[in-house]
């Protein structure tokens, strides 16, 4: 099946840093990736859609300015947790489709756990 | 969008089959219903889906109610590595496929 790989797996940065997490579609062209952040124990939230070549749109309460979202490629979405403090600290997932051959199934990554010291 | 209601938590025992309901009254005609399970510290993984008749896949059988206001994932063996948080999400047909995550069901298999 197909397969959306997400880099790194885990990172731990220091308050106010930058971290950029990728996500890829591997074997296919993802037209639109979704981006998840999921607390400890508690269920994922969407932040927001992406797709190829266009801007991101973010759900109600998340920061675009903060959370920056680029889906340059069919293959390739990042996410940058620009400035972070030990509050962003979390599980952030990606998850991808293509619309040309929607089965009925949204592939997900593994997760990127981020600690910010 | 249309929400579901699933039990917090749910037991089984290994190599029983497991019933993992979910009720989804206000559910619209072009709303399909989706379910996903994630294991810990990994991402969701697809399960099963379906509109309006029961389905079947290698990995679990979906039954749909008549009125399609509930459905019911069926695991037919529990297996240790079938326990995860299960998810029962409504996905509107010609959406951007945009999913909705509630709080699931942690389901716990027994040796």
């Amino acid at each position: 099946g197909a397969v959306v790989s997400q880099h790194p797996s885990w990172v731990i940065c220091k308050s106010g840093t930058s971290v950029k997490i990728e996500c890829r579609s591997l074997d296919f062209q993802a037209t639109t990736m979704f981006w998840y952040r999921q607390f400890p124990k508690q269920s994922l939230m969407l932040m927001a859609t992406s797709n190829e070549g266009s801007k991101a749109t973010y759900e109600q309460g998340v920061e675009k300015d903060k959370f920056l979202i680029n889906h340059a490629s069919l293959t390739l979405s990042t996410l940058t947790v620009t400035s972070a403090h030990p509050e962003d600290s979390s599980f952030y997932i990606c998850s991808a489709t293509t619309s040309g051959l929607f089965t009925g199934e949204l592939f997900f990554g593994e997760g990127s756990r981020l600690t910010v010291l | 969008d249309a929400k579901t209601t699933q039990p917090n938590s749910m037991e089984s025992n290994e190599e029983e089959p497991v019933h993992l309901p979910c009720n989804h009254s206000t559910i619209s005609g072009t709303d399909y219903i989706h379910w996903y399970r994630q294991l810990p510290s990994q991402g969701p993984e697809y399960v099963i889906h379906g509109l309006t008749s029961n389905v079947n896949n290698r990995m679990a059988s979906l039954a749909i109610a008549e009125d399609r206001k509930s459905s019911t994932l069926i695991l037919h063996r529990a297996t240790l590595r079938d326990a995860a948080v299960y998810y029962c999400i409504l996905m509107r047909g010609g959406s951007n496929y945009k999913l909705t995550f509630g709080k699931g069901t942690l389901l716990t298999v027994n040796p």
